[in-house]
């Protein structure tokens, strides 16, 4: 069965803090795809990365930085220095290659940070 | 280009009237999917259109229900309303129906039901 999991429900840091935000998943394909969404206060989800299975390398962009380990199906998320604009809940997903018809949503973490 | 674009972006209801909301998916984008967000549920799947059919279909009543037209725009409609409609309507649109494919969200329609 598919599945996502966030464990953390709701994070608090100070400002220019690093977080990081745990995302677990199961899977039964060798081909999928793994996704971090942000949500703003204004509730549109906003696209920050997709992951192939593939592709194990950690990406670096600006302040993001994603770490996949198939070994521990995780695909975790550290924001450095955090910042204010940064308060948000954040949702990981997964997507399977062989069906595709189906986005399985974590039930996301809520970031709060405090200036 | 346009993003995603739901209307209305908020209404009140009163229980066991109906609503229908609407989604305009961006310009070459086929598929259509809907979710519901609720504060204890997190994204809960209601069901994916492609080319005006619907190609699968979440853990809901039937009275949620959907159609996407031939332009792919889309709408979902929910029959006789509960209290516990009440959430967050959000459209998310894709070009193709593969996994690889980033879903686009809408702003979202805020249901409220009293």
């Amino acid at each position: 069965a598919q599945k996502v999991t966030q464990a953390q429900t709701e994070i608090s840091v100070v400002e220019k803090e690093d977080v990081t935000l745990d995302c677990v998943y199961e899977t039964r394909d060798t081909t999928y795809y793994l996704f971090w969404y942000k949500q703003p206060p204004s509730g549109e989800l906003v696209f920050l990365i997709r992951r192939n299975s593939f592709d194990e390398q950690n990406e670096i962009s600006g302040r993001y930085s994603w770490n996949f380990q198939k070994s521990t199906s995780s695909f975790n998320f550290t924001i450095t220095a955090s910042q204010v604009v940064d308060s948000a809940v954040y949702f990981c997903a997964l997507s399977e290659a062989l069906t595709g018809n189906q986005f399985y949503f974590g039930t996301g973490t809520s970031l709060t940070v405090i200036p | 280009k346009a993003g995603v674009t739901q209307t209305p972006r908020y209404l009140i209801k009163t229980r066991g009237q109906q609503v229908t909301l609407s989604c305009s998916p961006i310009s070459g984008h086929r598929s259509v999917s809907w979710y519901q967000q609720t504060p204890g549920q997190g994204l809960q799947f209601l069901f994916e259109y492609f080319s005006e059919t619907q190609r699968n279909k979440g853990n809901f009543p039937g009275r949620f229900s959907g159609r996407q037209f031939s332009n792919s725009r889309s709408e979902m409609n929910v029959s006789t309303l509960e209290l516990g409609d009440s959430a967050l309507y959000l459209c998310a649109t894709r070009g193709q129906l593969s996994g690889a494919n980033v879903l686009t969200f809408g702003a979202g329609s805020r249901l409220t039901v009293l």
